[in-house]
Order: structure tokens, then C-alpha cells, then sequence
């Protein structure tokens, strides 16, 4: 069984941009989340996604966006890029959520400018 | 709003030797809770989950405890080896709350 996908692996934008990061669950699973990682402030929840509806949502700034299809693949959009935007994006698939193990992706490494 | 402290932040033992990471929570009810590894770069894989009503979990040369009222839970790594060297990270999952908070992880080095 493949695992979590995420795409781009790394991506480099400039203030002001929007960036698009992908995330393909595991088959089968049905539950996406998102996480921030940065040095400073560790990892942190963004948002989780259960059968094309948003079940969940950290304290992040309406910037942050996100929406799961029919498939259970998931995006997560930021806009108006900021240099503090900088960081380690990670998605997590369960089968239906936080009851079952979470399933890591290798990540998305954005770096602003 | 639940806080998850892990201690120490970084260790460094030789290979071979039985090691213990810490874990605190200050919220206990918690639906569950999982230990992770991180190497640098990488994503989480995940090492062990344990459910609130279980008091241990063992996978391999790998143990997690839980102690639920106190608000801990220990991973016991025997006979570490170099390849154990990551940092590992727990994150305790609250009822009514479907995300995993995070601890900020205790870098593990283990000296050949």
C-alpha cells in the first residue's frame, strides 16, 4: 500500500504570493490533516478533513485554507504569503480520524522570501 | 487547552544502553496517545498508540507507558541502537478534539 503523498516536496514563493500544497491519503482513509512546523513554534494543528468536510480547525489565520474532494485527496492553499509562512507543511491520514494511528506525509517545505 | 511537555529536550547515550523519554500532559482526558520519530527533514512515523484505557503498549525493543491521572507517559527504548538517533515526539488526542497536540520532542542521540 502506498503511503501518504505530498507535492511539491519543496517550494519557494515571495511575500504576497498564494501557494497550493497537495496531499494523496493512504487508500482507504478517509480523514486529512494538516500540521505547521516551524523551529519556534513546534508542530502545529491547522485543520482536519473528513469526507470533503472540515471536521476541525486550529488557530491559524483565515489565510490559511484548505478543502478534501471525493477522492479524500486533500489541498491546503495560503495566501498573502508572509515570511513567518516559512515552514514544514505535513498532512496526516487516518482511516477515520484521531482514533486510529496517524500516517505521516514526508512533507512540503516552504520557504518565503 | 492542552500542554505537552517533553524532558529532556535532547540526550546522548551510547549504543547499547536501555533509555528512558518523558512525556507530560496537563489535560487527562485524552482519547489516546502516540509517540512518534522524526529524522531530520522527514516526516513522523509513527511508533506507538496507545488508547486511554490501556496502561502499556510494546512494539520490538520498544515499551510506552501511560498513567492517565498523572498526566504521563514514558517510551522505553532497550538496547538503542545508532539508527534510534531522531527526535521523538508524543502527542496526547483529547475527546471532542480530532487533532494530536504536539510536545516539543527530545532529540535522541546514540554515540557508536
Amino acid at each position: 500500500k502506498a503511503g501518504v503523498t505530498q507535492t511539491p516536496r519543496y517550494l519557494i514563493k515571495t511575500r504576497g504570493q498564494q501557494v497550493t500544497l497537495s496531499c494523496s491519503p493512504i487508500s482507504g482513509h478517509r480523514s486529512v490533516s494538516w500540521y505547521q512546523q516551524t523551529p519556534g513554534q513546534g508542530l502545529q494543528f491547522l485543520f482536519e478533513y473528513f469526507s470533503e468536510t472540515q471536521r476541525n480547525k486550529g488557530n491559524f489565520p483565515g489565510r490559511f485554507s484548505g478543502r478534501q474532494f471525493s477522492n479524500s485527496r486533500s489541498e491546503m492553499n495560503v495566501s498573502t504569503l508572509e515570511l513567518g509562512d516559512s515552514a514544514l507543511y505535513l498532512c496526516a491520514s487516518s482511516p477515520t480520524g484521531t482514533q486510529n494511528i496517524q500516517y505521516f506525509g514526508a512533507g512540503t517545505r516552504l520557504s518565503v522570501l | 487547552k492542552q500542554e505537552v511537555t517533553q524532558i529532556p529536550a535532547a540526550l546522548s547515550v551510547p549504543e547499547g544502553e536501555n533509555l528512558v523519554l518523558n512525556c507530560s500532559f496537563t489535560d487527562s482526558a485524552i482519547y489516546n496517545l502516540q509517540w512518534f520519530r522524526q529524522d531530520p527533514g522527514k516526516g513522523l512515523t509513527s511508533l506507538l498508540l496507545i488508547q486511554s484505557s490501556q496502561r502499556e503498549q510494546t512494539s520490538g525493543r520498544l515499551n510506552a507507558s501511560l498513567d492517565k491521572s498523572s498526566g504521563r507517559s514514558t517510551l522505553y527504548i532497550a538496547a538503542s541502537q545508532p539508527g534510534d538517533s531522531a527526535t521523538y515526539l508524543c502527542a496526547p488526542t483529547n475527546f471532542g478534539n480530532e487533532k494530536l497536540t504536539f510536545g516539543t520532542g527530545t532529540r535522541l542521540t546514540i554515540i557508536p
